[in-house]
C-alpha cells in the first residue's frame, strides 16, 4: 500500500539553527513528490516538485532533494516567518498521498 | 493571478442541517479535488474531477457527501443531515491536468457542526 511518513511531527529551532524535515515514501510507480507550506487557517502553497532521484530544488533559505526512497527538505539559517506546517505529497500511479506534516516553529 | 477561491470561508450549522461549499478552481485547470482537515490533521482526500470523466469518489466517508462539477469549472461539495463528526476545514484544488501534478489549494472553509 502507498505511504507517505513525515518526520519528526514537530521541530522548534533557534533562528539561524540549520535542520532539516524527512519525507519517507513507499509507493508504486512515482510520478512527483511535492512539498507545500500550510500556514494556521490558510490553505497548502505549494513549494516545490521533485521528479527523479537525484534532483534537487531551492527557494530562498529551503532546499529539498530527492533519493528512491524520501526525500528531504532542508532549511538553512531559518527566521521566524519560516514556522509553519511543511507537507509533504506524492503522486503516484493512481493516487495522490499526502503525509501528515511537520508543525517548525523558529524562535527569535 | 487569480487563485483558487472557496466560499464561504466559514460555516457553522446546526447538527442534521445541510451544507454546500463552493469552489471556483483556478481557470484552465481540468482536474479538481476535494480534501478534509481535522484539527491537527493531514489532509483527507474526498472526491477528484477529471475534464469529463466520471469521479472519482473513493474518499468520500459516507453517502450523506456528494460534490458535483458544473460546466468543467466550479464545484459544490454537499453534505446532507450533518453530524458534529463532520466538523473540520474542507480543502479544495485545482490542477493543470495532463502530466503537470500540482495542486494549487484554495483557503478552505471551515465548518462547524454543533
Amino acid at each position: 500500500e502507498d505511504q507517505v511518513t513525515q518526520s519528526p511531527e514537530a521541530l522548534r529551532l533557534q533562528e539561524g539553527e540549520s535542520s532539516s524535515l524527512n519525507c519517507s515514501y513507499t509507493v508504486s510507480g512515482l510520478r512527483g513528490l511535492f512539498w507545500y507550506r500550510q500556514d494556521p487557517g490558510k490553505g497548502p502553497e505549494f513549494l516545490f516538485t521533485l521528479y527523479s532521484a537525484g534532483e534537487e530544488k531551492e527557494k530562498e533559505r529551503l532546499k529539498a532533494t530527492l533519493t528512491k526512497k524520501e526525500s528531504f527538505l532542508h532549511i538553512t539559517a531559518p527566521k521566524p516567518e519560516d514556522s509553519a506546517t511543511y507537507l509533504c505529497a506524492v503522486q503516484a500511479d493512481n493516487d495522490m498521498r499526502f503525509g501528515a506534516g511537520t508543525r517548525l516553529t523558529v524562535k527569535p | 493571478g487569480a487563485g483558487v477561491s472557496q466560499s464561504p470561508s466559514n460555516k457553522v450549522t446546526e447538527k442534521g442541517k445541510d451544507v454546500e461549499l463552493r469552489c471556483d478552481p483556478i481557470s484552465g485547470h481540468t482536474a479538481l479535488y476535494w480534501y478534509r482537515q481535522s484539527l491537527g490533521q493531514g489532509l483527507e482526500f474526498l472526491i477528484y474531477f477529471q475534464g469529463n470523466s466520471a469521479p472519482d469518489k473513493s474518499g468520500l466517508p459516507s453517502d450523506r457527501f456528494s460534490a458535483e462539477r458544473t460546466g468543467g469549472s466550479v464545484s459544490t461539495l454537499t453534505i446532507q443531515r450533518t453530524q458534529q463528526e463532520d466538523s473540520a476545514v474542507y480543502l479544495c484544488a485545482s490542477r493543470r491536468g495532463g502530466s503537470s501534478y500540482e495542486q494549487y489549494f484554495g483557503p478552505g472553509t471551515r465548518l462547524t457542526v454543533t
